[in-house]
């Protein structure tokens, strides 16, 4: 089935390690997206790529690295420059056309211990 | 970073009640989105919206595109249980505009009492 997979759904991290989280895509999508969301608060955009090999910084991307080396994945990284990742994270892809819906992974729990 | 105005932010119903939400913003889009989000999952698109003035239904969900092109509105008729959740709208203006992002309401809590 077409969608999109993040993984894994749970990742603790410790305090001053980086950490890369997965997103995969089958629906042949140029654009995908990488948002923030901390409990009780709305989605924040950390990064999105609009076609393979660039990518744009969102509103928070400091402290978050990525990479888009294929169409399908677009792997972020939490560094230890973040200085609080706790939070809930949500890839999400979309043709690069006007009017087109963004569909969303199931997100990344990931609480720093 | 911008944020769509979402209103109201939480509201708790009775079972078989209506429910209307609203999103502003102070630029236009050529895109209008509803989500929802159950807890611990990521936003299921519900209605998508592509022209000014455009009404949408998706079962007991009707979504507007409000003819300014700055606000759109949600409407959840006779509302039930699983109703419960977070709503999000999101707006896109569209390759004119130079991106293809999308930018997220702040999201409205929904509370179904049986």
């Amino acid at each position: 089935d077409g969608g999109i997979t993040q993984s894994p759904k749970y990742l603790f991290r410790k305090e001053g390690q980086n950490v890369t989280l997965s997103c995969e895509q089958n629906l042949n999508h140029d654009a995908m997206y990488w948002y923030r969301q901390d409990p009780g608060q709305g989605l924040r955009l950390i990064y999105y790529s609009q076609i393979v090999n660039d990518f744009q910084k969102g509103d928070i991307a400091e402290g978050y690295s990525v990479s888009r080396e294929k169409k399908e994945s677009f792997p972020l990284t939490v560094t230890s420059a973040q200085k609080n990742p706790t939070a809930f994270y949500l890839c999400a892809s979309s043709d690069r056309d006007r009017g087109t819906e963004a569909f969303f992974g199931q997100g990344t729990r990931l609480t720093v211990v | 970073g911008q944020q769509l105005n979402q209103s109201p932010q939480s509201m708790f119903i009775q079972e078989g009640e209506d429910v209307s939400m609203n999103c502003t913003s102070s630029s236009i889009f050529n895109t209008w989105l509803w989500y929802k989000q159950d807890p611990g999952e990521g936003p299921v698109l519900l209605i998508a919206l592509y022209k000014a003035g455009e009404l949408t239904s998706n079962g007991r969900l009707t979504a507007q595109f409000g003819i300014t092109r700055k606000d759109s509105f949600l409407n959840i008729s006779a509302s039930i249980p699983s109703d419960v959740g977070i709503y999000f709208c999101a707006g896109q203006k569209g390759p004119s505009s130079g991106t293809y992002k999308y930018i997220f309401g702040t999201g409205t809590r929904l509370k179904v009492l049986a």
